[in-house]
């Protein structure tokens, strides 16, 4: 099963902010969470990672709490193209290590 | 990250027949993985498959109906076999990146007739 918890949709309107909140209260402390994202049934597109500090790139920035059990990634200025399924994983940073994914976000950005 | 060709992009096939799924990737990986996503749903992953060794299926999967080949560390196929409409669906290889995580196929959209 997976190990994350997800909201099961969000809007956000165009040039705002998007916060997507992700629940990870088992992970443990090798795992890194990663986000990413599958647009209209494309293959999922990579977004970003971390262990336990901030992570910002060119896409989004990536907040994990103190402690760990939660996380948030923002896109800071949603346009339409980021309409899609925005999945939360955690996972070992090991390419052994299998991606199991949740039900994800449907992240709706409206005009 | 690795870049990944997977072919054919679509099908269409009859029920009862067989359909084989190939995936190329540019780099030489030692894991690659295969998905299935059902319409409307998450991905689901099928089967781990290293060169060398029998593909690990997921609880749910066999290999009689999902017989995987991974002949070197740049291919491997799958193989959709005597198919029922419940069959349709996308299907998605990936191979594992240690910077990115995951690098993804664009996907095999099936439908079985």
């Amino acid at each position: 099963d997976a190990k994350t918890t997800q909201p099961p949709s969000m809007d956000c309107a165009e040039g705002r902010a998007a916060n997507l909140p992700c629940n990870h209260s088992t992970i443990s402390g090798n795992e890194y969470v990663y986000w990413y994202r599958q647009i209209h049934s494309q293959g999922p597109q990579y977004i970003i990672h971390g262990l336990k500090n901030n992570e910002t790139n060119e896409m989004a920035s990536l907040i994990i709490t103190e402690d760990r059990k939660s996380s948030t990634l923002i896109l800071p200025h949603a346009t339409l193209r980021d309409t899609a399924v925005y999945y939360c994983i955690v996972r070992v940073f090991s390419s052994a290590s299998k991606i199991i994914f949740g039900s994800g976000t449907r992240l709706s950005i409206r005009p | 990250s690795a870049v990944i060709s997977q072919k054919p992009s679509r099908d269409i096939c009859q029920r009862g027949t067989s359909l084989t799924i190939q995936c190329q990737v540019d780099s030489q990986v030692t894991m690659m993985f295969w998905y299935r996503q059902q319409p409307g749903q998450s991905l689901t992953l099928i089967a781990t498959a290293n060169q060398g060794s029998e593909a690990t299926y997921e609880s749910g999967f066999v290999i009689d109906k999902f017989p995987i080949s991974r002949p070197n560390l740049t291919f491997s196929t799958l193989t959709v076999s005597n198919m029922s409409p419940e069959d349709s669906s996308i299907y998605l290889c990936s191979v594992a990146d240690e910077n990115y995580g995951y690098t993804f196929g664009s996907g095999t959209r099936l439908t079985v007739v």
